[in-house]
């Protein structure tokens, strides 16, 4: 079975422009997060669905970042305008639940904002 | 609220040497406990789990035992590999609430 699928896998922009993410989550499962790395921040939950609908955003870090699940099989993060300081790997992670199930990540975006 | 809190690293071992990384956690309720792993250039990856006080989880040599009274889930390996270079993070759900990770402990293991 597919995983996780993540596009793209790396992503250079120029700040100021607007940058899409992509995520595709493994067919069945109900529960689809965002996060993001860095060295000196780690893991970060930014937003998670619960069939499709988000559920928790508050680690969304600015209003400049916005994700949406129009359906089961696709989500996207968006910044808009982006800044150097969102360089980071995104990661998207899908479970069958929220809850006391495991987290199967994708591959990561790494996002360079120059 | 719950949390996760592990070793800082990085760690160094040498080739078949023993390992564990400390886990020690705050959680409401009983939660379920893990250990993911990245490896360089990856996402995270379940390594093992454990649902309950006392389960052992277990996978690629890797042990942590759900230890209640102490509230740990400490990460043991026998004899580490090269290929066991990488970042483990310990994590915890209860209820219906997401993961919440700990900060990840860099391993390097030298030949």
């Amino acid at each position: 079975d597919a995983g996780v699928i993540q596009s793209p896998r790396h992503e250079v922009t120029e700040m100021g422009q607007e940058v899409t993410l992509r995520c595709k989550p493994i067919s069945g499962h109900n529960s689809l997060f965002w996060y993001r790395q860095t060295m000196m921040r780690g893991l970060e939950l930014l937003i998670y669905f619960n069939n499709n609908v988000p559920i928790d955003d508050s680690g969304m870090p600015e209003d400049r970042f916005s994700a949406k699940m129009p359906n089961a099989s696709f989500s996207t993060l968006k910044i808009q305008p982006s800044e150097p300081r969102d360089s980071a790997v995104y990661f998207c992670a899908s479970s069958l639940l929220a809850g006391q199930e495991t987290q199967y990540f994708g591959p990561g975006t790494r996002l360079l904002v120059l | 609220g719950n949390s996760v809190t592990q070793m800082e690293g990085p760690v160094t071992l040498s080739e078949e040497a023993f390992l564990t990384i400390n886990c020690t956690y705050t959680a409401t309720g009983y939660p379920s406990l893990f250990w993911y792993v990245q490896y360089p250039g990856e996402g995270l990856q379940l390594l093992l789990k454990a649902t309950k006080a006392d389960d052992k989880g277990s996978n690629k040599g890797f042990e942590a035992t759900y230890r209640k009274e102490t509230t740990s889930f400490h990460l043991e390996k026998g004899s580490v590999q090269v290929s066991d270079s990488a970042v483990y993070f310990c994590a915890l759900n209860s209820g219906n609430t997401p993961l919440v990770f700990g900060k990840g402990t860099r391993l390097s293991v030298i030949a």
